[in-house]
């Protein structure tokens, strides 16, 4: 089964802190593996995805084949960075399918 | 347009009355895809468009549900005889050839009452 878990519903940390928002994938075959961001009000947006090993607004994230993983870090969290983060995989017909999310809450 | 668009944004439906949900993909983008977005959920796969064709309706919900995009562009989403579990945020996507990222609209939240 195709499926993404994101075990945790919410995550607050204070400004300057490190963050990594966790994800978890179930596929067989190669994956494909995303970050998408959804600021308050805003639409759900491309953070990052795996295959373009970029950093992106100080964020990160590596697939770990092993430990079927594709965790999101950041090492000094900004307020700015609050939002609900959603990990998804590419499904067989180029759509994405999307773990539950995380809200991320920087405090000042 | 410059983005994905979503009309109406907000629709209130009494159970039972039929709806249309429209998207305006991004202009050339061959890919269409419609989500369902449940409250404190993560969007859920609906349906999917290569141009005028429908390659995939594996995640529409019931019979209820019926998508169309004729022209290859704009597509509509189609719930008739609403139930109160319709209730969702409903995002559609597009995206060009041969590209992965998709780009999503700002989504109708529909409420049945």
């Amino acid at each position: 089964a195709q499926r993404v878990t994101q075990p945790e519903k919410l995550l607050s940390v204070f400004k300057g802190a490190p963050v990594e928002l966790k994800c978890n994938y179930s596929y067989s075959g190669s994956p494909e593996l995303f970050w998408y961001v959804q600021y308050s009000r805003q639409r759900l947006q491309l953070l990052l995805r795996h295959i373009s090993r970029e950093s992106i607004k100080g964020f990160t994230a590596d697939l770990n084949k092993g430990e079927t993983s594709f965790h999101l870090k950041k090492p000094f969290a900004q307020e700015e960075d609050s939002a609900m983060y959603y990990c998804a995989l590419k499904g067989s017909q180029g759509n994405l399918i999307f773990g539950k999310g995380t809200k991320l809450s920087v405090k000042p | 347009g410059a983005g994905v668009s979503q009309s109406p944004r907000y629709k209130v439906a009494k159970r039972g009355q039929d709806v249309a949900l429209r998207c305006d993909p991004i202009s050339g983008h061959v890919s269409l895809f419609w989500y369902q977005q449940a409250l404190g959920q993560g969007p859920e796969f609906l349906t999917y468009f290569q141009n005028e064709a429908q390659l995939d309706k594996s995640g529409l919900p019931s019979d209820r549900f019926f998508a169309e995009r004729p022209e290859g562009s704009v597509s509509t989403l189609k719930i008739q005889r609403t139930q109160q579990e319709d209730s969702a945020v409903y995002l559609c996507a597009s995206s060009s050839q041969g590209r992965t990222e998709a780009f999503f609209g700002q989504g109708t939240r529909l409420t049945v009452v």
